[in-house]
């Protein structure tokens, strides 16, 4: 069964700073896309940012970018210039053959003015 | 904008009585989904459904029932509520394409099952 593990339950980042939130993941799937959404109080989850895992490229969305290592099946999310807006809970997640979403725990994002 | 709305945001039921969480969505999105919530666990899905009056069974549909009888709408219901389905239950939707879509989110139920 895939799994989704985000060793992170809590990360705290100086405003303006950069913080990589990590996630790893199993899947025996060749391909396969990779998530990263994020829930702030609002509670509305919205999608930050994907990988399709055929594609070598790092994804990269304004200030978010993701380091993707296939092989280690690591996909981490880097924020760069973080905002007192960034704060929320960010959950990984994988989409698997059955084209259902396995959800890592969450990290909760804080971030200090 | 897109819409996926849940129609209670908080909801307070007793041990026993039957709860139906509604959810509706207005971009004719033929997927949508239960979600549970939990701290420390993320998100497991409960029910999904791909088209009027389909459904399929997730990962945890002990304890719940889903409808589907307008494309837009989608209920989850809980036949005889339990403390242990204390929870965050988020509604979502998408189009099924090729497996990178994402997913459109309503604003959660906080359920206390007292």
């Amino acid at each position: 069964a895939q799994t989704v593990t985000q060793s992170q339950p809590e990360m705290s980042v100086q405003e303006a700073e950069t913080v990589t939130l990590s996630c790893t993941y199993d899947t025996s799937e060749s391909d396969y896309y990779l998530f990263w959404y994020k829930q702030p109080p609002s509670r509305q989850m919205i999608l930050v940012i994907r990988q399709e895992a055929y594609k070598q490229q790092n994804a990269t969305e304004n200030r978010f970018s993701v380091n993707f290592q296939k092989a280690a099946k690591s996909f981490s999310l880097k924020i760069s210039d973080s905002q007192l807006g960034d704060a929320a809970m960010y959950f990984c997640a994988c989409r698997d053959s059955n084209y259902q979403l396995i959800w890592g725990a969450g990290t909760k994002l804080i971030i200090k003015p | 904008d897109v819409k996926v709305t849940q129609s209670s945001r908080y909801l307070v039921k007793r041990t026993g009585e039957k709860v139906f969480l509604e959810c509706v969505q207005d971009m004719d999105h033929e997927n949508m989904f239960w979600y549970r919530q939990d701290p420390g666990l993320g998100l497991r899905l409960i029910y999904f459904s791909y088209d009027v009056k389909m459904k399929e069974k997730g990962d945890i549909p002990e304890g719940y029932s889903v409808s589907r009888e307008k494309k837009e709408r989608f209920s989850l219901i809980l036949e005889s509520a339990s403390t242990n389905q204390t929870s965050m239950y988020l509604c979502a939707s998408t189009y099924l394409t090729g497996g990178g879509e994402k997913l459109f989110f309503g604003s959660g139920t906080q359920l206390s099952v007292l």
